[in-house]
């Protein structure tokens, strides 16, 4: 059974950084693009980044470019989100999910809430 | 970056009724088009790919329709657990975007 969990989000200032994880299993992680998508309190689904299969191609919304780094251990089953310069409207529940061949998010974690607020 | 509508942004319907709901691209995005249902609280769960392609597991009342910059998702006998939010999503280029979404609730 394909499984993502993730973890690390919680309550940060504004300007602050946090990282999140999401633990993989049930499938072969190595094999799949990885993406995060977010979504804010009462609104809709936002694309955050994603990342190819051996890390070598990733790619961003335009809002958190030079702030967020999407990265992955494939040794450890895991994908990662460091996100640097927090701002208020970050906040929002992130998901880790898993991209199909088809380059679309098949399967989802349940997602992490970060707080961004003084 | 591509950017997506939905129409209608919400419906009331009943146990039974067909539902046609309608995304738009501000661009032609061939049928690199998604589509998902979200219920509150749970993950979104992808219905259809490719514009028309049905997920594994989907049942076959979900379809999804069209190219270029104009799409359909209907439900052709909606039931009581197709109450939900449902969000397109274009990938044909980046950043991916998704639609604003149309809730779909209970007459």
């Amino acid at each position: 059974e394909v499984q993502l969990v993730e973890s690390g989000g919680g309550l940060v200032q504004p300007g602050g950084s946090l990282r999140l994880s999401c633990a993989a299993s049930g499938f072969t992680f190595s094999s799949y693009w990885m993406s995060w998508v977010r979504q804010a309190p009462g609104k809709g689904l936002e694309w955050v980044a994603n990342i190819k299969q051996d890390g070598s191609e990733k790619y961003y919304v335009d809002s958190v470019k030079g702030r967020f780094t999407i990265s992955r251990d494939n040794a450890k089953n895991s994908l990662y989100l460091q996100m640097n310069s927090l701002r208020a409207e970050d906040t929002a529940v992130y998901y880790c999910a898993r991209d199909t061949v088809a380059m679309v998010p098949d399967y989802w974690g349940q997602g992490t809430l970060v707080t961004v607020s003084s | 970056a591509i950017r997506m509508t939905q129409s209608p942004s919400s419906l009331s319907a009943s146990t039974g009724d067909r539902v046609t709901i309608t995304c738009r691209a501000s661009q032609g995005i061939s049928s690199y088009l998604a589509w998902y249902q979200q219920k509150p609280g749970k993950a979104p769960k992808l219905l259809i790919y490719a514009a028309s392609t049905l997920q594994s597991g989907v049942p076959s009342r979900f379809s999804g329709s069209g190219s270029g910059t104009d799409f359909t998702l209907t439900i052709s006998c909606l039931q009581s657990e197709d109450f939900a939010t449902y969000y397109c999503q274009q990938y044909y280029s980046y950043p991916q975007t998704f639609g604003p979404g149309t809730k779909v609730d209970i007459k």
